[in-house]
């Protein structure tokens, strides 16, 4: 069975760009989360989406967005990037159930230069 | 709102020796709580978790951890440390209320010397 997979591995961006991330979950999941992971600390809770909509959101600007497919896939878009959203984003998808916990993509490491 | 603490960023043992990587939890209503781990440039793979069954957690590769309430801890142990334990450990908390976050901790960086 296909594991979560998120595109592309690596990416690197000027400031001021925008970037979309991807994200497929594991057959069967309804729920993704996005994750931000800076070097050296624990991941950062962004976005969950269930059924195409948005049930949970961090402490992100609203330049981070988030949207659910049909067929449960991802994308998470960040406008006007900076230098310091450079990190590795995490996808993570599950049953919608809080106490399931999460199958993690390897993710999608973003430079910001 | 939940939130978790990690004590200790980083843990050295020899190989051999008892694993203990602690968590500190706080959450306003039943936890789910897990230990998740992170090999260098990979996403997270749970190790196990709590939900609400029995309070000693089994997980994979020989790790077990504690749910005590009256301590609010989730501690991590595992009795014979191998040099292929080495990683980042990370411990979450979730807990639904309408709709659903998994809240990490900042990650304890295990070592194992031979």
């Amino acid at each position: 069975d296909a594991g979560v997979t998120q595109s592309p591995t690596h990416l690197i961006k000027t400031r001021g760009q925008h970037v979309t991330l991807r994200c497929s979950p594991i057959s069967g999941h309804k729920s993704v989360s996005w994750y931000q992971q800076v070097l050296g600390q624990g991941p950062q809770f962004i976005f969950q989406y269930y059924e195409k909509e948005e049930r949970g959101r961090g402490n992100f600007p609203d330049r981070f967005s988030a949207r659910q497919f049909p067929n449960y896939s991802s994308e998470l878009n960040v406008n006007a990037l900076l230098l310091g959203d450079s990190a590795l984003y995490l996808c993570a998808s599950s049953f919608a159930t809080p106490g399931y916990g999460y199958t993690f993509g390897s993710g999608t490491r973003l430079t910001v230069v | 709102a939940q939130s978790v603490t990690q004590l200790g960023s980083h843990v050295s043992v020899s190989e051999g020796a008892l694993v203990l990587l602690r968590c500190n939890y706080s959450s306003s209503v039943p936890p789910y709580l897990f230990w998740y781990v992170q090999y260098p440039n990979q996403g997270l793979q749970l190790l196990l978790k709590y939900t609400s069954a029995a309070t000693l957690v089994k997980g994979i590769n020989g790790f077990e951890a504690e749910f005590k309430k009256s301590e609010t801890s989730f501690h991590l142990t595992k009795p014979s440390a191998h040099m292929s334990d080495a990683a980042e450990y990370f411990c979450a908390v979730s807990e639904n209320s309408g709709g659903f976050k998994t809240i990490f901790g900042a990650g304890t960086r295990l070592f194992v010397k031979a």
